[in-house]
């Protein structure tokens, strides 16, 4: 059981490329969740979805643009990317809202 | 406000046991958390108490809550090298739905 991958592991951008990172997930949750974790920091909730078409802000959304076509995939992109985005990027999701979480592996960003 | 707090590093020797702190703000939270992330992972949630609860024990693991205090720990008795990662609080914050992680403390365990 794969449970949430995201892909790629690792991503050096230039300022002003845009990227899209991937996430999936095949435990059919409908709750899913971008975080960005910067050092010496906890983690920050970017966007988050309750189910396929639904999307929502969370702390720090600006920058970022999700979308939820699938219950599999919660893709999140960077139009132009900037130094500010630099951080590991991880993806969770749930069966039921926050109250357990399970976490990909992260994708380290860093943009030059 | 609405920081978690804990510090940020600990190193204990093989067999010891860790004590690792946090404090959090809001005393609506519902539940809270234990993660343990290990070099190149993602966060895997460890433990975790309802905050009715006053203690938690899962086999080396202890949560001890104090709620007067806002004080969350994490026992983790006779330390393996196996237990070296980095440790985040986090608190669910009931009437915003919200949950708020800590900064996180990397556990060093020394032979």
């Amino acid at each position: 059981n794969a449970g949430v991958t995201q892909t790629p592991k690792f991503r050096i951008l230039k300022i002003g490329q845009s990227m899209t990172l991937q996430c999936t997930q095949d435990m059919n949750h409908n709750y899913m969740y971008w975080y960005r974790q910067d050092p010496g920091m906890g983690l920050k909730l970017i966007y988050y979805s309750v189910g396929a078409g639904i999307t929502d802000k969370g702390e720090v959304p600006n920058g970022y643009n999700v979308s939820r076509s699938t219950t599999e995939d919660f893709p999140l992109r960077l139009e132009l990317a900037a130094p500010s985005q630099t951080s590991v990027y991880f993806c969770a999701s749930s069966s039921g809202g926050l109250e357990k979480l399970f976490f990909g592996s992260g994708t380290q960003l860093s943009v030059l | 406000g609405e920081d978690v707090e804990q510090s940020l590093f600990l190193s204990v020797r093989e067999g010891d046991s860790s004590v690792i702190n946090c404090t959090y703000t809001d005393s609506s939270s519902t539940y809270l958390y234990w993660y343990k992330q290990e070099p190149g992972a993602g966060l895997q949630l460890l433990t975790y108490i309802f905050s009715n609860m006053d203690m938690k024990q899962d086999q080396r693991l202890t949560v001890l809550l104090n709620k007067k205090d806002k004080h969350l720990s994490l026992r983790i008795a006779d330390t393996q090298t196996g237990d070296s990662a980095i440790y985040f609080c986090a608190e669910l914050r009931q009437g915003a739905q919200k949950l708020v992680f800590g900064q996180g403390t990397r556990l060093t365990i020394n032979p």
